[in-house]
């Protein structure tokens, strides 16, 4: 199957600073690109669809200028979450999809802000 | 919108006994609809998915699913457990998650 590669795999920030996850498809070309929330013990919460080329679309209650996500090429996608607090501590994941919705998982970010 | 739910958080089953996950769905249009299995500190793998055709799906490690379109259920089986199959299972349709069953196997 498919291999999609997630860095870093755990980090820890201080409240206020910016972090960055990167999300990359190792062996195809994904065009389309999904970010997931995931709190403890809870499902997977779409956060946003990206698209090669394109701007992310949000789903409803994402704030869009925290969450900043970019997809520069056909194998990787970038999210950026600014100015972050507490609250935004949660293991984030990406994965690629497919035309049928079936989708590759990268192995998800835990993050921790202070 | 697509829904999926899942029938109980946690189930537990002897190594050897049939393992049955429920999951129903709620949708107005055919459903795509699918199976991930999250095994600690690792991402979802694809089990099994449906799409069209045949309703009973046979995936990896020998689970299968039957679409149930009369009872908008998607559950999912396996024979005989094995310790291995211990994790974290999640149904799900196009971009939606149910809430996720945690299997525990014991011996």
């Amino acid at each position: 199957g498919a291999v999609v590669s997630q860095h870093p795999s755990w980090v820890i920030c201080k409240s206020g600073t910016s972090v960055k996850i990167e999300c990359r498809s190792l062996d195809f070309q994904a065009t389309t690109m999904f970010w997931y929330r995931q709190f403890p013990k809870q499902s997977l919460m779409l956060m946003a669809t990206s698209n090669e080329g394109s701007k992310a679309t949000y789903e409803q209650g994402v704030e869009k200028d925290k969450f900043l996500i970019n997809h520069a090429s056909l194998t990787l996608s970038t999210l950026t979450v600014t100015s972050a607090h507490p609250e935004d501590s949660s293991f984030y994941i990406c994965s690629a999809g497919q035309l049928t919705y079936e989708q590759y998982f990268g192995p998800g970010t835990r993050l921790t802000v202070t | 919108a697509q829904s999926v739910t899942q029938l109980g958080s946690h189930v537990s089953v002897s190594e050897g006994a049939l393992v049955l996950l429920r999951c129903n769905y709620s949708s107005s249009v055919p459903p795509y609809l699918f199976w991930y299995v999250q095994y600690p500190n690792q991402g979802l793998q694809l089990l099994l998915k449906y799409t069209t055709g045949a309703t009973l799906v046979k995936g990896i490690n020998g689970f299968e699913a039957e679409f149930k379109k009369s009872e908008t259920s998607f559950h999912l089986t396996k024979p005989s457990a094995h310790m291995s199959d211990a994790a974290e299972y999640f149904c799900a349709g196009k971009l939606t998650f149910g809430q996720g069953t945690i299997l525990t196997v014991h011996p």
